[in-house]
């Protein structure tokens, strides 16, 4: 069984631009949650989508959005880049979302120039 | 989530069992312990998860103490590739109703094994 694959692996942008990271769950996952993790502040909870619908958010700007297409398949932009926004942005899906374990795959390393 | 707390760093000869404690004193009935690791530029990886009763799986062996407030996670023949970060997480499994849907990952135990 295929794994949560992540693109592109690694992404170098500058302040000021937008960036779309893309997601594929497991098969017949239908909760897709997204994390950012950075060397000072570890991993931290950016939202979650539940069929197609953003069920719960973290604590983050409005610069940071998602959505979740009919196949379960999810997105992730980044608009307005800042130096800080550099992280490993990594993907976890589950069956619900609930009580069973999420599985991440290896993230998009995002470099802010 | 209640909270957890691991030792920062832990050594372990190759070969030998690499056991890594959880203290999560602060949990409650229906919170599961769960175990994920993190090599080096890789996402997380689930390795187990429990209530209560001791549980096995091909990855790990997972001992949580009878009142629940610890925890140990037992690599019996740990590897070179089992060098990682292993996070011990306490999350509470929803009965009709609630929502868990995040993990709220702490800093977690640098294992290194040593040849």
């Amino acid at each position: 069984k295929a794994g949560v694959t992540q693109t592109p692996r690694y992404l170098i942008k500058t302040r000021g631009q937008q960036v779309t990271l893309s997601c594929s769950p497991i098969s017949g996952h239908r909760s897709v949650s997204w994390y950012q993790q950075t060397p000072g502040q570890g991993l931290q909870f950016l939202f979650e989508y539940f069929s197609e619908t953003q069920r719960n958010k973290g604590n983050f700007p409005g610069r940071f959005s998602g959505r979740q297409f009919s196949n379960s398949r999810s997105e992730m932009n980044v608009s307005t880049l800042e130096l800080g926004d550099s992280a490993l942005y990594l993907c976890a899906s589950s069956w619900d979302g609930h009580n069973q374990p999420q599985h991440f795959g290896d993230g998009t390393r995002l470099s802010i120039l | 989530d209640a909270k957890t707390t691991q030792p920062p760093s832990m050594d372990c000869a190759e070969g030998r069992a690499a056991n890594l404690p959880c203290n999560h004193s602060t949990i409650s009935g229906n919170e599961y312990v769960y175990w994920y690791r993190q090599i080096h530029s890789q996402g997380p990886q689930y390795i187990i998860h429990g209530l209560k009763n001791n549980e096995t799986n091909e990855m790990a062996s997972l001992i949580i103490t009878e009142d629940r407030k610890s925890s140990t996670l037992i690599l019996p023949h740990a590897t070179l590739r089992d060098t990682a970060v292993y996070y011990c997480i306490v999350r509470f499994h929803t009965i009709g109703g609630g929502s868990n849907y995040k993990l709220t990952f702490g800093k977690g135990t640098l294992l290194t094994v040593n040849p």
